[in-house]
C-alpha cells in the first residue's frame, strides 16, 4: 500500500502555544486528505479535511496546509489546550475511496 | 443520536475460538470498513463494503471474515486462522457518492487473546 508518514512521532507544547504536525504522503494521485484526532482507547475523530484543488483550509482553531509539489500536509492548532492532547493521524484517499493512514503523532500539551 | 456503535468494548478470546465483533451505523452510509490498529502502526484495512451483499478484502484480510446483509450492519468475525488477533478493531462508515468523503469511526473493540 501507499505510505503516509509523519516526521515526528511525539510533540510537546506549552498550553497556549501553536502546534504544527506534519505528514508526508507518497502518491501524487491522492486527491483528498483528512486529519483525525484519537484519544486513548477511543476511535479517531474527524478534525478537518482538504481536497487536492486547495492548498489551505481553516476550521475552528485548526488549519490544514497542502503542498502538492513536495507531497506534504500539515495541521496547525492555534492556542493549544490540554484537551488537544491526543494522537493525530493524517489519512490520504486514493481513487476507489480507500484511505491509508499514517502512524500518528502524539501531542502532549503542558499546562 | 446518529453514529456508529461497536460492541463489545472489550473482548477476550481463547486460542482456537472464533469471535464476532459488531458494528452498526444509523448514518445511512453506503460504505463500511473494518480496520485493525496495533501500537505504533497506522490503521490497516481488513475488509470494506460499498454496498449491501458485497465486500472486498483489504490489506490484511487473512484470518477474518465479514458479511453485509443489511446496510446498517457490518459484523467482523475473527477466526482461529488469524495468528495474532490481539489488537484494537475500528469500524468506520462513509458516504460513497459524489467523490471521496470522510470516514466516521466507531469507539472500537479491544480484542485480547488469552
Amino acid at each position: 500500500g501507499e505510505s503516509v508518514g509523519l516526521h515526528l512521532p511525539t510533540l510537546s507544547v506549552q498550553e497556549g502555544d501553536n502546534s504544527i504536525i506534519n505528514c508526508a504522503y507518497s502518491n501524487s494521485a491522492s486527491d483528498y486528505f483528512i486529519w483525525y484526532k484519537q484519544e486513548s482507547g477511543k476511535g479517531p475523530q474527524f478534525i478537518i479535511d482538504i481536497r487536492s484543488n486547495m492548498d489551505k483550509r481553516q476550521g475552528q482553531r485548526v488549519t490544514v496546509l497542502l503542498n502538492k509539489t513536495v507531497k506534504h500536509l500539515s495541521l496547525q492548532i492555534a492556542a493549544t489546550q490540554p484537551g488537544d492532547s491526543a494522537v493525530y493521524f493524517c489519512a490520504e484517499n486514493l481513487p476507489g475511496n480507500q484511505f491509508y493512514f499514517g502512524t500518528g503523532t502524539s501531542l502532549t500539551v503542558i499546562p | 443520536d446518529g453514529g456508529i456503535t461497536q460492541s463489545p468494548k472489550y473482548l477476550f478470546r481463547k486460542e482456537g475460538q472464533n469471535v464476532t465483533l459488531s458494528c452498526e451505523q444509523n448514518l445511512n452510509h453506503d460504505a463500511m470498513y473494518w480496520y485493525r490498529q496495533d501500537p505504533g502502526q497506522g490503521l490497516r484495512l481488513i475488509y470494506y463494503s460499498q454496498i449491501v451483499n458485497d465486500f472486498q478484502k483489504g490489506d490484511i484480510a487473512e484470518g477474518y471474515s465479514v458479511s453485509r446483509e443489511k446496510k446498517e450492519s457490518f459484523p467482523l468475525t475473527v477466526t482461529s486462522a488469524q495468528k495474532n488477533p490481539t489488537a484494537f478493531y475500528l469500524c468506520a462508515s462513509s458516504i460513497v457518492s459524489g467523490g471521496p468523503h470522510e470516514q466516521f469511526f466507531g469507539p472500537g473493540t479491544r480484542l485480547t487473546v488469552l
